[in-house]
């Protein structure tokens, strides 16, 4: 069946570092893919996402390209804030149309120190 | 903007009691879910609608059932809670074949 691994956390930055949150999948055809994140206390909100291979989602200056060749959706940030501190979640929907609730990944904390 | 709410924030019951989560969208969509976040874990699907009435099974349903009379609302049901049904609940829903889902703020449970 399909499956998300994302990079354990917690990751740890200072203010204005660069973010890298590795996500890779398994997954037949095509699925589409996803970034949400999650602040203290809040349900899941919608970062970013790509519906086909090469397409490069973005979105408040987050960045992450849909790359079928080594199935990953890695998330990128150039200078982190500390109102980036939240949980980032890598999902996937699959190809299935009877199937049309997301594959979550285990999620990533991150925490960012001014 | 889609607007996904949920009856309770918090919510705190003793084991063996019915236990009722409720969920509502403003946005007249087919697709609504249920899902529970457990630390290490991330999100895993329990149940899922796609229309008024119909409902199929995620991947962990076992110890709930799911009900879905108006297209607006869903219901998830915990007819007797345990303690190993402590988690956050996490409600969602979509239009059609959409692939994008909104999520509810998420009801805290605790069995004690």
């Amino acid at each position: 069946g399909d499956s998300v691994t994302q990079m354990e956390g917690p990751v740890t930055l200072s203010e204005e570092a660069f973010l890298t949150i590795n996500c890779t999948y398994t997954a037949t055809g095509y699925p589409s893919l996803f970034w949400y994140v999650q602040y203290p206390g809040e349900g899941l909100q919608l970062l970013l996402k790509a519906t086909k291979a090469d397409d490069k989602g973005s979105n408040k200056g987050f960045e992450a390209t849909y790359r079928k060749e080594t199935t990953s959706f890695h998330l990128e940030k150039g200078s982190v804030q500390v109102s980036d501190s939240a949980v980032y979640f890598c999902a996937l929907r699959g190809v299935d149309t009877g199937r049309r609730a997301l594959t979550f990944g285990s999620g990533t904390r991150l925490q960012v120190q001014p | 903007d889609v607007k996904v709410t949920q009856s309770s924030r918090y919510l705190v019951k003793r084991t063996g009691e019915k236990v009722f989560l409720e969920c509502v969208q403003d946005m007249d969509h087919e697709n609504m879910f249920w899902y529970r976040q457990d630390p290490g874990l991330g999100l895993r699907l329990i149940y899922f609608s796609y229309d008024v009435k119909m409902k199929e099974k995620g991947d962990i349903p076992e110890g709930y059932s799911v009900s879905r009379e108006k297209k607006e609302r869903f219901s998830l049901i915990l007819e007797s809670a345990s303690t190993n049904q402590t988690s956050m609940y996490l409600c969602a829903s979509s239009l059609g074949q959409g692939v994008t889902q909104y999520f509810g703020p998420g009801t805290r449970l605790t069995v004690l």
